[in-house]
């Protein structure tokens, strides 16, 4: 089956920090990747939808600025967040699809969390 | 806008016991999925409904798509400890070619 990676899984680090997180996908050719934020007990935020070779797609609310998205080939997708702050501690989540009504396969998530 | 809201936010069953969670779009979808979330892990492709009136099972799961393409259910039948997790409904509209996410309804069995 569609497996996606994301790297790494946790993260613990001091506020002002930056922090890059991967989002690959191993079997398959991923045209557009997403970004999830997801908080304890509640549903997947679409952040931002990355699209390989052009500018990411952010969801209202979200700011550009802070949440670096960068789709440099069919298989990767990175997230930094820049100079993060505790507020920015949450479970991201990474998905890769490989055509528009196919499902999407979802990375095993990192943990952020800013001191 | 384009909204998919999921019922009940939480179910306690005892083990055993049958379990249906329920999703409905303020619009036309164009398909929904279902996910599971398992504590501590993240969301598994359960399957896809594309079809109006389109019913699916799988093993003790059974998936139904309305008529009008507006609203989803999934039933569990017999539950196990197994089945416990959160299970997310998602729609797929045409229109931006994104998923929207239900808020899910977290399951827990009682053995």
């Amino acid at each position: 089956g569609a497996v996606v990676s994301q790297h790494p899984s946790r993260v613990i680090c001091k506020s002002g920090t930056s922090v890059k997180i991967e989002c690959r996908s191993l079997d398959f050719q991923a045209t557009t990747m997403f970004w999830y934020r997801q908080f304890p007990k509640q549903s997947l935020m679409l952040m931002a939808t990355s699209n390989e070779g052009s500018k990411a797609t952010y969801e209202q609310g979200v700011e550009k600025d802070k949440f670096l998205i960068n789709h440099a080939s069919l298989t990767l997708s990175t997230l930094t967040v820049t100079s993060a702050h505790p507020e920015d501690s949450s479970f991201y989540i990474c998905s890769a699809r490989e055509g528009v009504e196919q499902p999407q396969h979802f990375g095993d998530g990192t943990r952020l969390s800013i001191l | 806008g384009q909204q998919v809201m999921q019922i009940p936010q939480y179910q306690h069953v005892q083990e055993g016991e049958d379990f249906t969670t329920y999703c409905n779009s303020s619009t036309t979808l164009s398909n929904i999925q279902w996910y599971k979330q398992r504590p501590g892990g993240h969301p598994v492709f359960l399957i896809q409904l594309v079809k109006s009136g389109e019913v699916k099972k799988q093993k003790r799961l059974t998936f139904q798509f309305g008529e009008a393409k507006k609203n989803s259910s999934l039933h569990i039948t017999a539950t196990q400890t197994t089945d416990v997790g959160t299970y997310f409904c998602a729609g797929f509209y045409n229109q931006g070619g994104k998923l929207i996410f239900g808020q899910g309804t977290e399951l827990s069995v009682k053995p």
